[in-house]
């Protein structure tokens, strides 16, 4: 059972927009949230994560958005960039040293 | 900054073999988290320790295990390989402190002939 779900396998955005990726999770126990980005053949890179008890995080160009009720987050990158280009993983954790439980991705695509 | 460092990058191992794979942490991290992805997956969580002991366990097959040691960097041993263990393997880290960040290596490939 997939208790982390990303339901856009793929997003196209244009340069300059705002990109918004979601994430719905099922498990009410999950502490933590957070982003990674990643390429092929690389390491997850950390973006942002936010708290349970916080439904608003920002850091920079990305804003993470928690709403409890709905067991839903969102990620906004504003503006879109080239670079952003890559596949963007939503995990979840509880506290501690738990491990990440992770979406299956979304593969952002920035069109010039 | 200084990174997770993960060695060897990349590993070729016949079927039944055997293979450790080696993970060293941000410096001052005292936590270091294994996954495994396999193909167009994505990455599932094996195995955690925190000063050097093990903290959480995912998905680990009985064949693998894996310790911290003193200096805070761990291994996987992974014994009777079979051609399914093919993936990338990850190592994070991160600081008691701050659980809510685990910051990735740049993974072992691992590949079973």
């Amino acid at each position: 059972d997939q208790q982390v779900k990303q339901n856009s396998p793929s997003l196209s955005v244009q340069e300059g927009r705002i990109s918004i990726l979601n994430c719905d999770y099922t498990n009410s126990m999950f502490d933590y949230f957070l982003w990674y980005k990643k390429y092929p053949a690389e390491g997850p890179t950390f973006l942002i994560s936010i708290s349970s008890i916080k439904d608003k995080n920002e850091d920079g160009r990305f804003t993470v958005f928690l709403n409890k009720s709905a067991k839903h987050l969102s990620l906004h990158i504003v503006p879109s960039q080239p670079g952003d280009s890559a596949v963007y993983f939503c995990a979840a954790k509880g506290g501690g040293a738990d491990g990440l439980t992770f979406g299956k991705g979304t593969h952002l695509i920035i069109q010039p | 900054a200084a990174g997770v460092i993960q060695s060897p990058r990349h590993l070729i191992k016949e079927k039944r073999e055997t293979a450790t794979l080696k993970c060293y942490p941000i410096p001052r991290h005292d936590t270091v988290y294994w996954y495994q992805q396999g193909p167009g997956q994505d990455p599932q969580f094996l195995i955690s320790f925190y000063e050097k002991m093990q903290s959480d366990k995912g998905s680990i097959p009985d064949r693998f295990s894996a310790q911290q040691f003193s200096d805070y960097h761990s291994e996987l041993n992974m014994s009777s390989l079979e051609l399914g263990d093919s993936a990338l393997y990850f190592c994070a880290s991160s600081r008691a402190e701050t659980t809510d960040t685990q910051y990735f290596g740049p993974g072992t490939r691992l590949t079973v002939l």
